[in-house]
């Protein structure tokens, strides 16, 4: 299968507790997003790169977010200091930006549902 | 900035019935809409998208949605309801300006009674 993978699909953290999610894009994609989802809410934008750069970044995303794509390839974002409110799914999706008008078809994995206790 | 109001949190339309979600957006620029699904438990999946061009746009398993500039409005249709049409419809809209992140509404549960 060659879609967007996400690893892990669920993780269950106390408070106060980092935790790292993996996201693999489609290969040859050039931008990757992540997205967060409550429940009864569509995704919420947080972050985006272009390649290895991240060019958009949410003000929903505080200090204790973080999110990585070196080499433009696989991606990583991390939250430090987890609080109950960031229980949620995480979503990544990528596309495949070609220049033109096309708008952004973006492919979603799966997500990785954190519950913070 | 971008926004999408999708009217109607959950829609329940009988097999066989006309399908019709709402969806409106504002944009101050040209937009990008798009209309994705997600079943329970998958991913979310593109159904349509509108960039430019016809506004009258199909997409995958039967459905389709108008551009209107004039309403500010993208709506969802399909003529006749299935139940494997059920789940959740999101709404989304990008633009150029807007540095390509999506903007997606609340999104609409649609049931298919039998």
């Amino acid at each position: 299968d060659t879609g967007v993978s996400q690893d892990p699909r669920h993780k269950i953290t106390k408070r106060g507790q980092n935790v790292t999610f993996r996201c693999d894009p489609i290969s040859e994609h050039n931008r990757l997003y992540w997205y967060r989802q409550t429940l009864g809410q569509g995704p919420e934008f947080l972050t985006y790169f272009q390649n290895e750069a991240q060019l958009e970044k949410s003000r929903l995303l505080s200090d204790r977010f973080s999110a990585e794509r070196p080499k433009g390839s696989f991606s990583t974002l991390e939250i430090q200091r987890t609080e109950q409110g960031d229980s949620a799914m995480y979503l990544c999706a990528s596309s495949l930006a070609d220049g033109g008008r096309t708008g952004d078809e973006q492919f979603f994995g799966p997500g990785t549902r954190l519950t913070v206790l | 900035a971008q926004s999408v109001t999708q009217l109607g949190s959950h829609v329940s339309v009988s097999e066989g019935a006309l399908v019709l979600l709402r969806c409106n957006y504002s944009s101050s620029v040209p937009p990008y809409l798009f209309w994705y699904v997600q079943y329970p438990n998958q991913g979310l999946q593109l159904l349509l998208k509108y960039t430019t061009g016809a506004t009258l746009v199909k997409g995958i398993n039967g459905f389709e949605a108008e551009f209107k500039k004039s309403e500010t409005s993208f709506h969802l249709t399909k003529p006749s309801a299935h139940m494997s049409d059920a789940a959740e419809y999101f709404c989304a809209v990008m633009t150029d300006t807007g540095g390509f992140k999506t903007i997606f509404g609340a999104g609409t549960r649609l049931f298919v009674k039998a």
